[in-house]
C-alpha cells in the first residue's frame, strides 16, 4: 500500500514570496489533514478534510494561508505571502472515515522563509 | 477546544531502565489516546493508542495507562535501548477525527 505522498520536500524562499505544497492521501483516505511542525514543537492542526470539505479550519492564518481539496483526493496548501515565523515542516496527513482514528503521515515539506 | 500537555520535554536514561512520559488533557469529549515515535527527519508514526473505555494496554515493552477523572495518560518503555531514543508524541482525539498532538518528549537512551 503506497503511503501519503507530499512535494516539495525542502523549499526555501524570501519573506513575502509565495510558496505551495502538495499532498496525496493514501487511497481511500476520506479525511486528510494539514499540520505545521515548528522545530522542537509538535504537530499544529491547520486544517481537516472531510471529501472536499473543509471540516475545521479554525487554525488556519487565512490572511496567508488557504488549502483546497478538489475532488476530494489530493490537496494543495498555499502561503501567500510568507512570513519568517512561517518556517516549519508541513505534514499531510490521511485517515479513513471509520478507522481506529490512526492518522497516516507524509514525510512532510520542510519550508525555510529568509 | 481541546488542549495537551507532555511532561517532561527531554527525558534520559541509561540502556535498560524504564522511561515514562506523562501527558493531560483539558476536553472531557476525548476518547482515543494515540502516542505517536518521531525519529530525527521522519514522518510521525503511530506506536501505541488507547480508547477511553479502557485503562491499560500493552505491546510488548511499550504500555499506555488512562485516567478519564484525572484526564491524563501516560506512556511506559521498559527495557529502554538505543532505538527507542526519538521524540514522542501524546495526543488527543474527540471522536471527530481532529488529533490534537502535546509538545513532545525527546527521549535519550545512552548505552
Amino acid at each position: 500500500e503506497a503511503g501519503v505522498a507530499q512535494s516539495p520536500r525542502y523549499k526555501i524562499i524570501e519573506k513575502r514570496q509565495s510558496v505551495a505544497f502538495w499532498c496525496n492521501p493514501i487511497s481511500g483516505h476520506a479525511t486528510l489533514y494539514w499540520y505545521q511542525q515548528i522545530l522542537g514543537q509538535g504537530p499544529k492542526l491547520l486544517i481537516q478534510f472531510q471529501n472536499n470539505g473543509v471540516v475545521d479550519d479554525s487554525q488556519l492564518p487565512k490572511d496567508r494561508f488557504s488549502a483546497e481539496r478538489l475532488k476530494g483526493v489530493d490537496s494543495t496548501l498555499k502561503i501567500q505571502p510568507a512570513k519568517l515565523e512561517d518556517s516549519a515542516v508541513y505534514l499531510c496527513a490521511s485517515t479513513t472515515v471509520a478507522n481506529t482514528g490512526e492518522l497516516f503521515f507524509g514525510e512532510g515539506s520542510r519550508l525555510t522563509v529568509l | 477546544g481541546e488542549n495537551v500537555e507532555q511532561h517532561p520535554s527531554t527525558l534520559s536514561v541509561q540502556e535498560g531502565d524504564s522511561a515514562v512520559i506523562k501527558c493531560t488533557y483539558s476536553d472531557s469529549a476525548s476518547n482515543y489516546f494515540p502516542w505517536y515515535k518521531q525519529e530525527l527527519g521522519k514522518r510521525p508514526q503511530l506506536i501505541i493508542d488507547i480508547r477511553s473505555n479502557v485503562g491499560e494496554k500493552k505491546d510488548q515493552r511499550i504500555a499506555v495507562t488512562l485516567n478519564k477523572t484525572a484526564k491524563h495518560f501516560s506512556l511506559h518503555i521498559t527495557e529502554t535501548q538505543p532505538e527507542d531514543s526519538a521524540v514522542y508524541f501524546c495526543a488527543a482525539n474527540t471522536g471527530g477525527f481532529k488529533t490534537i498532538f502535546g509538545a513532545g518528549t525527546r527521549l535519550f537512551v545512552k548505552a
